[in-house]
C-alpha cells in the first residue's frame, strides 16, 4: 500500500543546533507540504512544493527550509533550532488536480528543542 | 481572506448518544469545506468533503455534515457515538478557486470525548 512516512518520530535538540526531518511518499504525488501543529492553533503551513525543484514559503516559513530532488522526498530542515519551534510536524502529500484539501498525511514528528 | 472558526474546543458525550461539533467558516469565494480526524499520536485523516455538489455531506464511520450558506456553517454530525470516535477534529476551509493545498486554512480542533 502507498504511505507517507515521516522520521524520526521523536527528536530532542539543542538551540542552535541543525536538524533535518525527512519526509518520503509512495503515493506519486506532486504536491508535499510541511505543517507544524502547536496547541490552540490548528496547522499552520510552513513550506510547500508542487514538484522537483518547486519549493514555496508558507505563512510560518522563517527558520526552515526544504529542498525537492524527487518526487517521493522533502526534507524539512531548521538552519539554527529554537525553542519556538519545539512542535509536532506533518508532512502530507496530494496529487495534482484534486480538489483542494484532499491531502494524506504522516503520522508527526515531534521535536522538543532545549 | 478565508477563516474557520470551531466553536468547541472539547465536546464530551456519552456511547450510544449523538455527536455535534460546530464549525463556521468565513470565505471571500465558494468555498470548499472539510473535516479531518485525527487519533492520538497519527496524522490526520479526511473524513468528507464540500464542494458544491449536496449541501448534506456524507463521510466515513457514519458521519455527516452540512453546507448551510446563509448561516455560514458547516457543522459536523454523527447520531450515535462509539468509543472509537473518540479524537480530534479539525474543520478546514479552502477558497476552491486557488485551486491548491496552500489556501487552506485550518481551525484549531474540537477534541471529542465518549464516556463509556
Amino acid at each position: 500500500d502507498a504511505e507517507i512516512t515521516q522520521s524520526p518520530r521523536h527528536k530532542i535538540t539543542e538551540t542552535g543546533r541543525q536538524v533535518t526531518l525527512a519526509c518520503h511518499q509512495t503515493w506519486n504525488h506532486n504536491n508535499m507540504f510541511w505543517y507544524r501543529q502547536d496547541l490552540g492553533h490548528g496547522l499552520r503551513l510552513i513550506h510547500y512544493s508542487y514538484g522537483v525543484q518547486d519549493t514555496n514559503k508558507g505563512e510560518v516559513s522563517d527558520g526552515y527550509s526544504v529542498s525537492r530532488s524527487n518526487t517521493e522526498d522533502l526534507p524539512l530542515t531548521l538552519e539554527s533550532a529554537a525553542s519556538s519551534q519545539t512542535s509536532v510536524y506533518f508532512c502530507a502529500s496530494s496529487s495534482a488536480g484534486v480538489t483542494a484539501g484532499e491531502l494524506f498525511f504522516g503520522e508527526g514528528s515531534r521535536l522538543t528543542v532545549l | 481572506a478565508q477563516s474557520v472558526t470551531q466553536l468547541d474546543s472539547h465536546v464530551s458525550v456519552s456511547e450510544g448518544t449523538p455527536v455535534l461539533l460546530r464549525c463556521n467558516y468565513s470565505s471571500s469565494y465558494s468555498p470548499s469545506l472539510f473535516w479531518y480526524v485525527q487519533h492520538p499520536n497519527k496524522g490526520l485523516q479526511l473524513l468528507l468533503k464540500y464542494t458544491s455538489a449536496a449541501t448534506l455531506v456524507k463521510g466515513i464511520n457514519g458521519f455527516e455534515a452540512e453546507f448551510k450558506k446563509s448561516e455560514t456553517s458547516f457543522h459536523l454530525t454523527k447520531p450515535s457515538a462509539h468509543m472509537s470516535d473518540a479524537a480530534e477534529y479539525f474543520c478546514v476551509v479552502s477558497d476552491r478557486y486557488r485551486g491548491s493545498a496552500r489556501q487552506l486554512t485550518f481551525g484549531s480542533g474540537t477534541q471529542l470525548t465518549v464516556l463509556p
